[in-house]
């Protein structure tokens, strides 16, 4: 079945340095690639979403290349700032609908950003 | 922004005990879904429908079941409730299409089974 890797556990980072949360996947199909972010207390929400390729979306400074060749799809960030201290979970669904249209989501990484 | 309402939003529950929790969206979605989110193991899908009358099981169907009796209804059950299944639930709803990749979730229900 469908499975997706992320870096595991909690991420630390002091504002201002790069962000890179890794995410990785296994399907036999081609699937599309999302990244959900959670902040304390509030619901999921999509970050990002990614069908294509090497295209690069991009949403509120984070962004995430679709890489096929190496299944991954890691989101990135310049500069990171408190308001990034969330948990983010990457998915994936199959590319056609019906029942394909259920994601499979990664077990999750929590960032925390520190002054 | 899509609108997803769950309640109630806390529940204590006893064990062998039976308990609904109730999801609610007012965008006219297709689809919707229930998860649980714990520690260490992010959220799983518990079950899914594609519409009034329909549900799927998920990857985690085992306890649990669940009723859509209306499009902007979808219900999760759990018949005999077990510590086990202290937790925190979300409901969620997407629309078909090229959209249908947008779930919106609900608040959450926070359940503690005694």
């Amino acid at each position: 079945g469908d499975s997706v890797t992320q870096t595991e556990g909690l991420v630390t980072l002091t504002e201002g340095l790069p962000v890179m949360l890794n995410c990785t996947y296994q399907s036999t199909y081609s699937p599309f690639l999302f990244w959900y972010v959670q902040h304390l207390n509030e619901a999921p929400k999509l970050l990002l979403k990614s069908f294509t390729d090497n295209k690069r979306p991009e949403h509120q400074g984070f962004h995430a290349t679709l890489h096929k060749s190496s299944s991954s799809f890691h989101l990135q960030k310049s500069s990171a700032q408190l308001s990034d201290s969330a948990l983010y979970y990457c998915a994936l669904r199959r590319p056609s609908g019906g029942s394909n249209a259920k994601l499979t989501f990664g077990k999750g990484t929590k960032l925390s950003v520190k002054s | 922004e899509a609108a997803v309402t769950q309640s109630p939003r806390n529940k204590v529950a006893v064990t062998g005990g039976k308990v609904t929790l109730s999801c609610n969206q007012t965008n006219n979605h297709n689809n919707m879904y229930w998860y649980r989110q714990d520690t260490g193991h992010g959220l799983r899908l518990i079950h899914y429908s594609y519409g009034a009358g329909s549900t799927e099981k998920g990857d985690i169907p085992d306890g649990y079941k669940a009723s859509r009796p209306s499009q902007e209804n979808f219900s999760l059950i759990l018949e005999l409730a077990t510590p086990s299944q202290t937790s925190v639930y979300f409901c969620a709803s997407s629309d078909w299409g090229y959209n249908q990749d947008t779930q919106y979730f609900g608040p959450g229900t926070r359940l503690l089974v005694l």
